[in-house]
């Protein structure tokens, strides 16, 4: 019932591409949907966060599109670069709870 | 300001024995989260402390046990080290419950 599921599991996109990553989650408490950003050795940083009275939200190349009736919410990465590689994860919470997360997206982004 | 570190770096146990990681937590922040991330795999939580209490655990043992001291740094104690105990062990700090956390680089445990 806490689950978030995440996929792909790995991706690889085009220099100058759009990268997307889909989540999905049961918890309809859930009110706070963050995305992670890991490098490797490092731990999660935060990337972008929405919340779902919202239906999306951008900051710079990264945008979250918010879908509360499906339950899904998804990061597009837009003009991707090599930086950007790194390990992906969305996650969810309800107030005071914890974070849980979603397995996890390595992106690969090729010259 | 200083971030979230976390120490040490890396260690090596084996089988049964026990260990002690620790975490300070960013300046102004009063909450500890501690997380277990497996290789290849999203983070899982632990338990949280909040003002040197347990505030909420996930679905770990008991042999998962912490501290939170008066300085708002925290201690994650693992005895009877499993096999599977093998993760990065993520420290997040924040400001009450309800604020972004900030994660520190992790303890990378691997048991022998």
């Amino acid at each position: 019932q806490q689950q978030v599921k995440q996929s792909p599991q790995s991706l690889i996109v085009q220099k100058g591409g759009i990268s997307i990553i889909n989540c999905a989650y049961e918890n309809t408490a859930f009110d706070y949907f963050p995305w992670y950003q890991q490098f490797p050795g490092k731990g999660p940083a935060l990337l972008i966060a929405i919340r779902p009275d919202v239906s999306e939200k951008k900051e710079g190349r990264f945008t979250i599109s918010f879908n509360k009736s499906a339950k899904q919410f998804s990061l597009h990465i837009m003009d991707s670069q090599p930086g950007d590689s790194a390990t992906y994860f969305c996650a969810g919470k309800f107030g005071n709870e914890k974070l849980t997360f979603g397995t996890g997206t390595r992106l690969t982004i090729i010259p | 300001e200083t971030g979230v570190t976390q120490s040490p770096t890396h260690l090596i146990k084996t089988r049964g024995q026990q260990v002690t990681l620790r975490c300070s937590s960013q300046s102004g922040h009063n909450t500890v989260s501690w997380y277990q991330q497996a290789l290849g795999q999203g983070p899982q939580f632990i338990f949280q402390y909040y003002r040197e209490e347990e505030n909420g655990r996930g679905n770990f043992p008991p042999r998962f046990s912490g501290l939170q001291f008066p300085n708002y740094s925290s201690e994650l104690n693992v005895n009877a080290l499993e096999l599977d105990d093998s993760a990065l062990y993520l420290c997040a700090s924040s400001f009450g419950f309800y604020n972004e956390q900030f994660f520190g680089p992790g303890t990378r445990l691997t048991v022998l």
